[in-house]
């Protein structure tokens, strides 16, 4: 059973806001990523973690920024939003020790960005 | 770097199969995976396969792997209403511990 939760489900916030994406797993899972998810539903990695206080960028640019102080919890933040912010954002953590190679990963249910 | 490959669209009436295709580009790809995403979550792993087997059985899905064409499918067997959703082919290199998505297909079945 996968436990990974993202808050909120859905945000709308206007230009120029800062805002918080949260995500937190208690699987004890030590890799995290986030991905963008555009409309026409491909799947853009942004940015992704080893473990505590490790980050790193991923495929996409982002102006978003991450930070991993604790195991659990990965939380993607923007500093000013704009409309070309308007996404869905995904979460998901991996498990080295599982059955499938170590990267079955594990997904939250997605927050809904839009920024008017 | 890598790439996968997916149709974007596919359309069945109850009761058909479904072939969901996927060709890759890293011949250093280790497992292969089946991710179904419905309407408003996230993914769930489906199914995956290990580049050294050729098929996996699980209940009404048939996973093939043509290693040598790197061409992977997904066979749904009786397809219900309850499997439109959109379906994403992931690789995972040796060495690497991200996956790596395409772009998604979306299965719609038709009653």
């Amino acid at each position: 059973e996968a436990d990974i939760y993202q808050t909120p489900r859905y945000l709308v916030i206007g230009t120029g806001k800062k805002i918080t994406l949260e995500c937190s797993q208690t699987m004890g899972h030590d890799k995290m990523y986030w991905y963008q998810q555009d409309p026409g539903m491909e799947l853009h990695l942004i940015h992704y973690s080893y473990g505590v206080n490790s980050t790193e960028k991923g495929d996409l640019s982002s102006e978003s920024t991450v930070s991993r102080i604790r195991t659990e919890h990965f939380p993607l933040t923007l500093e000013s939003a704009r409309p070309s912010h308007t996404s869905q954002y995904l979460c998901a953590s991996t498990d080295a020790s599982s059955g499938t190679g170590g990267t079955e990963a594990f997904f939250g249910q997605g927050t809904r960005l839009t920024v008017v | 770097g890598e790439d996968v490959e997916q149709s974007l669209f596919l359309s069945v009436r109850e009761g058909d199969s479904s072939v969901i295709n996927c060709t890759y580009t890293d011949s250093s790809s280790t497992y292969l995976y089946w991710y179904k995403q419905e309407p408003g979550a996230g993914l769930q792993l489906l199914t995956y396969i290990f580049s050294n087997m050729d098929m996996k059985q699980d209940q009404r899905l048939t996973v093939l792997l043509n290693k040598k064409d790197k061409h992977l499918s997904l066979r749904i067997a009786d397809t219900q209403t309850g499997d439109s959703a959109i379906y994403f082919c992931a690789e995972r290199s040796a060495g690497y511990s991200t996956l790596t998505f395409g772009k998604g297909t979306m299965l719609l079945v038709s009653p």
